[in-house]
Parts: structure tokens; sequence; C-alpha cells
């Protein structure tokens, strides 16, 4: 079963813009982490936050992980064309075996020149 | 050049075959992962393993069997018993510890015909 949500599950904006998608899970979590997939292409790690932290920076994206709300949320500042894909969530649970991650639905994000 | 491959990026498969997808990794890591993707959706765990010659099921393991006699390697073979194979391959790895991240292959897309 998938862990987490995400939503919205597809973001047009143009170049320049800000993108925001958000992510919700269901169990308690050691980390959450974000992964960038092109189209046809594996996935990328982004960026991973631990459960005991608030915010995370990584150039042009901001994570923040709100867990007694279950939530975080992935924001790409100034985006660019390239920054054309889709994003997962993926939580690594406290209960589940060493290394399992849940991943979720994805947010395709369309950034227009 | 350290990475993680898989091998075909295409197969075509008639129904009732049984087919294999490799997978190696050059970067030492302990644990290895195969996700199937379907369009639209996110990523789903089939099986994992954490060490060589030790595997366990993932959340849909039925029709698919694995082997992992080599650090290197984590072969994926699709049985004629998985109902409906048609779908994106992801092989992940990771040094194992639940706070880290997983770097994935170029994926193998299967068509069963």
């Amino acid at each position: 079963s998938q862990q987490g949500e995400e939503d919205p599950q597809a973001l047009s904006i143009q170049e320049g813009e800000n993108a925001t998608m958000n992510c919700s899970y269901k169990t308690s979590i050691n980390n959450l982490q974000w992964y960038r997939q092109n189209s046809g292409r594996g996935l990328v790690h982004l960026i991973l936050i631990r459960s005991n932290e608030r915010e995370k920076h990584s150039g042009r994206l901001r994570v923040t992980l709100d867990t007694s709300k279950k939530s975080s949320s992935l924001l790409i500042t100034a985006s660019r064309a390239a920054d054309t894909a889709s994003y997962f969530c993926a939580t690594a649970s406290l209960t589940d075996s060493w290394g399992k991650l849940q991943f979720g639905a994805g947010t395709q994000v369309v950034v227009t020149p | 050049d350290g990475g993680i491959t898989q091998s075909p990026k295409y197969l075509f498969r008639k129904e009732g075959q049984n087919v294999t997808l490799s997978c190696e990794q050059n970067l030492n890591h302990d644990a290895m992962y195969w996700y199937r993707q379907d369009p639209g959706q996110g990523l789903r765990l089939i099986y994992y393993s954490q060490i060589v010659n030790d595997f366990q099921k993932g959340d849909i393991a039925e029709g698919y069997s694995v082997s992992r006699e080599k650090k290197e390697s984590f072969p994926l073979t699709v049985t004629s018993a998985q109902k409906n194979p048609t779908a994106f391959y992801l092989c992940a790895s990771s040094n194992g510890q639940l706070i880290n991240e997983q770097f994935f292959g170029p994926g193998t897309r299967l068509t069963v015909l």
C-alpha cells in the first residue's frame, strides 16, 4: 500500500514562478525523502528530512515537515523548464524493516518557458 | 563511474513466458530493491534484499522471483504467474541504513504482447 499522498496531482507554472507540492502520510516515520523522476527515467534523490527536523534547504529546494499533521511540503523556487518532472515523496517508517520506503503517487510538474 | 545499471531498457514478452530483468550496482551497497511503476502511479515494492543470499517479499511479490548470489547483482524474474506484468520496473540500492537515500537505475519497460 502507498503511504504518502501528494497534492496536487499535477501542476503547471511558468518559468520563474514557485512550485509547491504537499505530501501526507499515515504512520510514524524515521525520515521523509523527496525524489524527482524525468519521463521514462529512474528516480533521483533530492532531499531527506528527519522526523526531528522541521525545515531543510538545498539550493532552490525547501522542504518542511510537520509530524503532528503527518505532512510535508516541497517548494521549488524560481522554477526552470528543466524542473519539469514528476516529484515523489517517500517515507521510511519506524515500524517497517530496515531501509524500506513507501512512495506516494507523485505530483507532475510542467514548467513552461 | 559508479552507479546502478539495468538491462534491457525495453523488453517484450509473449504471454506465458518467464523473463529476467538485470540489475547491477558498483556502489558497494548492501541493500537492493525492485519496484514496479504503473502509468501515473507511484512505486510499489516487489522484493528487497538487505544482504547477499537473503531477500524478503515486498507489497506485491506474487508472480515474481529474485536471487541475490552476489552483492552487485539482484536479478528479477517475472513469471507467467504474474497476471498483469506490463509495467516500468525500477531497481534501487542503498547502504541499507534507515536514514539513507536510495539510488535508482534507469528502469526497464516490460511489455507483454
